[in-house]
């Protein structure tokens, strides 16, 4: 069975600072690796997605994702960060022949940027 | 970018009665829409796939009677809630994929649906 792992629950960073936000992934073949951004009692916004290619993905608000298939990994990184920046962060996973193309979520990380 | 429509964004209702929600895709087609539950401070618990015409796949542990899912068009699903109690009250969140992508096509979410039961 294929699973996500976000092993930090909650990420400080002072603003201005880099940050990255973990996520670690378990699954059989080549796997599609998203994440995702919540806002206090919002929706989830995607970020970026991996499919193949190359390893460092760029995405929105300055957010990137590197692909490490070695590692199992996908952490998420910023170079600066902004208090803007605060909110609970998913990494998800698509397993190859999903079906119905479900995500598996990660348990979240709540990252907080320190003014 | 893709929108995804949930309504209502809060709902509070009295134990025993109904509640429909409803999410629509409202500049693309979804031929299979995704139904989560979420608790506080938690991760996001997939209950069902709900796809156009044909009933929903539900995960294991929901039970399909009491969370009915209705599917009638490309554009709309509706999850009601039936003989709410509770331990229903959860934040809602549906989320749809438009006809023309495959596998790996970014999944569009709705801003979520708060439920109290009273």
């Amino acid at each position: 069975a294929q699973s996500v792992a976000q092993p930090e629950d909650q990420v400080n960073v002072a603003e201005g600072n880099p940050l990255t936000v973990k996520c670690t992934y378990s699954v059989s073949g080549n796997p599609y690796l998203f994440w995702y951004v919540q806002y206090p009692n919002r929706g989830l916004q995607f970020l970026l997605k991996y499919i193949t290619g190359d390893n460092l993905v760029k995405g929105s608000y300055g957010f990137e994702a590197e692909f490490n298939k070695s590692q199992t990994s996908f952490h998420l990184k910023k170079p600066s960060a902004l208090v803007s920046d605060s909110a609970l962060y998913f990494c998800a996973l698509e397993g190859p022949g999903a079906g119905s193309y479900q995500l598996t979520f990660g348990k979240g990380t709540k990252l907080s940027v320190i003014p | 970018g893709a929108v995804v429509s949930q309504h209502p964004s809060w709902v509070i209702c009295k134990s025993g009665t109904s509640v429909k929600i409803e999410c629509r895709s409202l500049d693309f087609q979804a031929t299979t829409m995704f139904w989560y539950r979420q608790f506080p401070k938690q991760s996001l618990m997939l209950m069902a796939t709900s796809n156009e015409g044909s009933k929903a796949t539900y995960e294991q542990g929901v039970e399909k009677d009491k969370f009915l899912i209705n599917h009638a068009s490309l554009t709309l699903s509706t999850l009601t809630v039936t003989s709410a109690h509770p331990e229903d009250s959860s934040f809602y969140i549906c989320s749809a994929r438009d006809v023309g992508q495959g596998a790996a096509g970014e999944l569009f979410f709705g801003e979520g649906s708060r439920l109290t039961v009273l």
